[in-house]
């Protein structure tokens, strides 16, 4: 069964710098979407995306954040300066229609981000 | 705002046992609600999809109703087994993309 595939499982990054967590969506799909979960919180939505550009954000995507398609495959989460409170397992997932189309939502395994 | 609230947040069974799972949420103007099961440091698996218009869905052992107007979801297992155990994630899709999700319950089935 196709998969929603996350690259890296681990990142230990300095606060203060930019990480690029990337996933590569299921090939078919159009929409692509990023989440995060605090260790021992909810999983929380972070932002949606659709023909090349953001269909909807949280309030937790902020400036520090933004997301780009640089290719037909890939899709990546940047995080500029990052602050320990970014530390989290990020999620990316994929649909093939969105919107009020009735379609799961397909995750990856997640990226796991330390801050030090 | 929506809230998704999950209760039991853990449970133990012994192996056999049918159980259910409950999920609530305080705003009835859903698109659909998606059931995953979460296994320790690992993604989401998306488990059952009831579209709004829909009262239940079934894949082998698992069933999930859905009560749109009370705002409530079920997930039944039939039949615990050991690999079951894991964490049971009741999402809502609110909004034209958005899934807002519960905290989870921690299923353990014991041998």
């Amino acid at each position: 069964e196709p998969e929603v595939t996350q690259t890296p499982s681990h990142q230990v990054t300095q606060m203060g710098q930019e990480v690029i967590l990337r996933c590569v969506p299921i090939s078919n799909h159009l929409y692509f979407y990023w989440y995060r979960q605090i260790l021992g919180q909810k999983v929380e939505f972070l932002v949606s995306f659709y023909n090349n550009e953001i269909s909807e954000k949280s309030e937790i995507f902020d400036d520090q954040f933004s997301v780009e398609r640089p290719d037909g495959s890939n899709f990546t989460l940047k995080i500029r300066s990052t602050k320990l409170e970014d530390s989290a397992m990020y999620f990316c997932a994929s649909t093939a229609r969105g919107g009020s189309g009735n379609q799961p939502q397909h995750f990856g395994d997640g990226t796991r981000l330390s801050i030090l | 705002k929506q809230e998704v609230t999950q209760i039991p947040a853990a449970l133990s069974v012994p192996e056999g046992e049918n159980l259910v799972l409950n999920c609530s949420f305080t705003d009835s103007a859903i698109y659909n609600l998606q059931w995953f099961r979460q296994d320790p440091g690992k993604g989401l698996t998306s488990l059952l999809l009831i579209q709004s218009s829909q009262r239940e869905q079934t894949s082998g052992r698992l069933n999930a109703s859905l009560d749109k107007s009370s705002g409530r979801s079920t997930l039944y297992i039939a039949a615990s087994q050991p690999g079951d155990s894991a964490t049971y994630l009741c999402a809502v899709k609110v909004g034209y993309s958005t899934l807002t999700f519960g905290k989870g319950t921690m299923l353990l089935v014991s041998p």
